[in-house]
């Protein structure tokens, strides 16, 4: 069966610093990608998306980026982290049609 | 107008009764309608997903699709405490990129 894992569950960072978080698919190829975020009370923002090795879809202009450096590895990076980018980061896969999430991560920049 | 629309709510319903969650999308587009739930902290879980016009059953949940109309509903029947949470509505519009609404915050009082 097909698992995601996503970490770290937590992490707080002084606003500056770099970021990099990693999320990996297992029992499945070729998967689509995403990263998605969501800020307090807020709904789920696309921010990446990927269809293959090397392409990514950026959705909304920001302080962050994407990589996808092998097939069921999705990496999601920030050279200065600001304040703003706080907030509940999930990396989500799909392969058919329906999306299936990691457990997140709960970012907050102080 | 955004892509995908829900009333934030929250909805409150009494335990036993029917809940009724809209959400209404403005890609014509659209092929696929997912709808999630989220749990106060955690990742979102699919719990339906709908395709054609009409009606799905799939246990206490029903998902209702009118293309033309380009609304998608979700029918909780026999609501118990526990399907207290939030349900997101997620159309799919291409390389299944889901775009998600903000989100019906769902209450149900024992």
């Amino acid at each position: 069966s097909q698992t995601i894992h996503q970490w770290p569950a937590t992490l707080v960072q002084p606003v500056g610093s770099p970021l990099s978080l990693e999320c990996t698919v297992e029992g499945t190829s070729n998967p689509n990608l995403y990263w998605y975020r969501q800020a307090a009370g807020r709904g789920l923002q696309l921010l990446f998306y990927s269809v293959g090795i090397g392409q990514i879809s950026s959705e909304v202009p920001q302080n962050l980026s994407a990589s996808r450096p092998q097939d069921r590895q999705f990496i999601l990076s920030s050279k200065k982290l600001l304040l703003s980018d706080s907030g509940f980061y999930l990396c989500a896969w799909s392969v058919t049609r329906e999306a299936f999430f990691g457990q997140g991560t709960r970012l907050t920049v102080v | 107008q955004k892509e995908v629309e829900q009333n934030s709510g929250p909805l409150s319903v009494p335990e036993g009764a029917i809940a009724s969650l809209n959400c209404t999308y403005s890609d014509r587009g659209s092929q696929s309608f997912f709808w999630y739930r989220q749990y106060s902290g955690k990742s979102p879980e699919l719990i339906m997903f709908i395709y054609s016009n009409g009606d799905k059953e799939d246990g206490r949940f029903t998902a209702q699709l009118n293309k033309a109309s380009q609304y998608v509903s979700l029918l909780i029947r026999d609501s118990q405490p526990s399907d207290s949470a939030t349900y997101l509505c997620a159309p799919s519009t291409g390389f299944q990129k889901l775009v998600f609404g903000t989100g019906t915050r769902l209450l149900v009082s024992p």
